[in-house]
């Protein structure tokens, strides 16, 4: 297995734009996450999947923000009227069980910059 | 509220030296305890999980200790080389299926 990846890797933007990342985990794994890193912090949880279901939300993700996993296999992150503060690591990761105690294997991450 | 700090921010210190890295949490009440590793501008590899009922675990260099009623958890890195250079995080999960990561701490170990 290739592990988590993530496309693209790097985006750059005007403020005002709508931007996607797509994010692939690995095969079968059951939970999708995705977090957001800026320079100098840890990454924030922003939601994750189990399968297709959207379980949970962080008060991160602001209405601009919108997630999905159709068919419970990749995920995109949709970005609408980008914002300078937007401007961040997307990270991504999965794993394999349904209990969301395992590890947690992450992408190599979309770095957004916002102009 | 989980909160996860690591010290120190910062660590340098020359190749072959043995080191520690401290990260502490406010709630006890965990599932387990990862850390990773973050080189410059990549994403996270993950280095070591420790179960809420381990007290510890091992990898290569690597040792990871877990106190939880004290909410501490140290990594030993043995006989460091310049390769360990980047950023250790750790990252807590108290069972809501997300990981509550601290700051990092940078390492950078010089030939």
């Amino acid at each position: 297995d290739t592990g988590v990846s993530q496309d693209p890797r790097h985006k750059i933007t005007k403020r005002g734009q709508n931007v996607t990342f797509r994010c692939d985990p690995i095969s079968e794994h059951n939970r999708l996450y995705w977090y957001r890193q800026t320079l100098g912090q840890g990454p924030e949880f922003l939601t994750y999947f189990q399968n297709e279901a959207q379980l949970e939300k962080s008060r991160l993700l602001s209405d601009r923000f919108s997630a999905e996993r159709p068919k419970g296999s990749f995920s995109t992150l949709e970005i609408q009227r980008t914002e300078q503060g937007d401007s961040a690591m997307y990270l991504c990761a999965s794993s394999p069980g349904v209990w969301g105690t395992d590890t947690q294997y992450f992408g190599p991450g979309t770095r957004l910059t916002v102009l | 509220k989980q909160e996860v700090t690591q010290i120190p921010a910062a660590l340098s210190v020359p190749e072959g030296e043995n080191l520690v890295l401290n990260c502490s949490f406010t709630d006890s009440a965990i599932y387990n305890l990862q850390w990773f590793r973050q080189d410059p501008g990549k994403g996270l590899t993950s280095l070591l999980l420790i179960q809420s009922s381990q007290r510890e675990q091992t990898s290569g260099r690597l040792n990871a200790s877990l106190d939880k009623s004290s909410g501490r958890s140290t990594l030993y890195i043995a006989a460091s080389q310049p390769g360990d250079s980047a950023t250790y995080l750790c990252a807590v999960n108290s069972g809501y299926s997300t990981l509550t990561f601290g700051k990092g701490t940078m390492l950078l170990v010089s030939p």
